[in-house]
């Protein structure tokens, strides 16, 4: 089944150290989307891809990163993880033409900083 | 401001019995669209339905509508026969325009607990 897919599912890393995340996706959909998602809140987009072209919004902090080496990966890259950014994160694809924008979700990587 | 508030933090309804989420939204764009997810315990969000702003009539996906009322800027989630499995966290979403294209915003979700 085509699908969005986010490994690992559960990851821990220590304060200060990096870590990526990734996306795939078997949907071939132009665009692909990172949201951040705090015990207990909404998703939060951090930034996505229309293709090759990163749009990030603008209060993500600079600690984060992505990347986008062709339509079916996306990693999300986080320099120094702080205490703050422990958190579910989202990866999710739309195919962005006209019409619904329905976005399609991974299942998430629950992020643990110790 | 685009804004989406969902003012119901928790929900609890028996099995077969049907429940309304509440949702409004904000904004001054004329075109728009409007979702619904479900969120289990696992985390995953899955879709729901959606309603674009422009559509006539209310979306209905099997047990699911969505009461839309556009002048009072409200888009409902109505779950007849309510199922134990439909105990998650459900959030409404819209369709914006911003600065880096498109995306949506969520609102602070419901919990909907189903008991038996």
């Amino acid at each position: 089944d085509a699908m969005v897919i986010q490994n690992p599912r559960y990851q821990v890393t220590q304060f200060g150290k990096p870590v990526t995340l990734s996306c795939s996706q078997t949907l071939n959909h132009n665009v692909m989307y990172w949201y951040q998602q705090k015990s207990s809140q909404a998703p939060k987009l951090l930034f996505h891809y229309y293709d090759k072209d990163f749009n990030n919004e603008a209060d993500t902090p600079d600690n984060f990163q992505s990347r986008r080496p062709n339509t079916s990966f996306c990693f999300l890259d986080i320099r120094s993880p702080g205490l703050g950014d422990a958190a579910m994160y989202l990866c999710a694809t739309s195919s962005g033409g006209v019409g619904t924008y329905e976005q399609y979700f991974g299942p998430g990587t629950r992020l643990t900083v110790t | 401001a685009q804004k989406i508030t969902q003012t119901q933090p928790g929900m609890f309804v028996q099995e077969k019995e049907a429940v309304t989420l509440d949702c409004t939204y904000d904004t001054s764009d004329p075109s728009y669209g409007l979702f619904w997810y479900k969120q289990p315990s696992s985390g995953e969000m899955i879709f729901l339905i959606y309603q674009g702003s422009y559509d006539q009539q209310n979306a209905t996906e099997g047990r699911y509508s969505l009461n839309f009322q556009k002048a009072r800027k409200s888009a409902n989630l109505v779950i007849s026969a309510s199922q134990l499995g439909d105990s998650a966290m459900y959030f409404c979403a819209m369709r914006v325009l911003n600065q880096a294209g498109t995306a949506l915003i969520f609102g602070k979700g419901t919990t909907l607990s189903v008991s038996s």
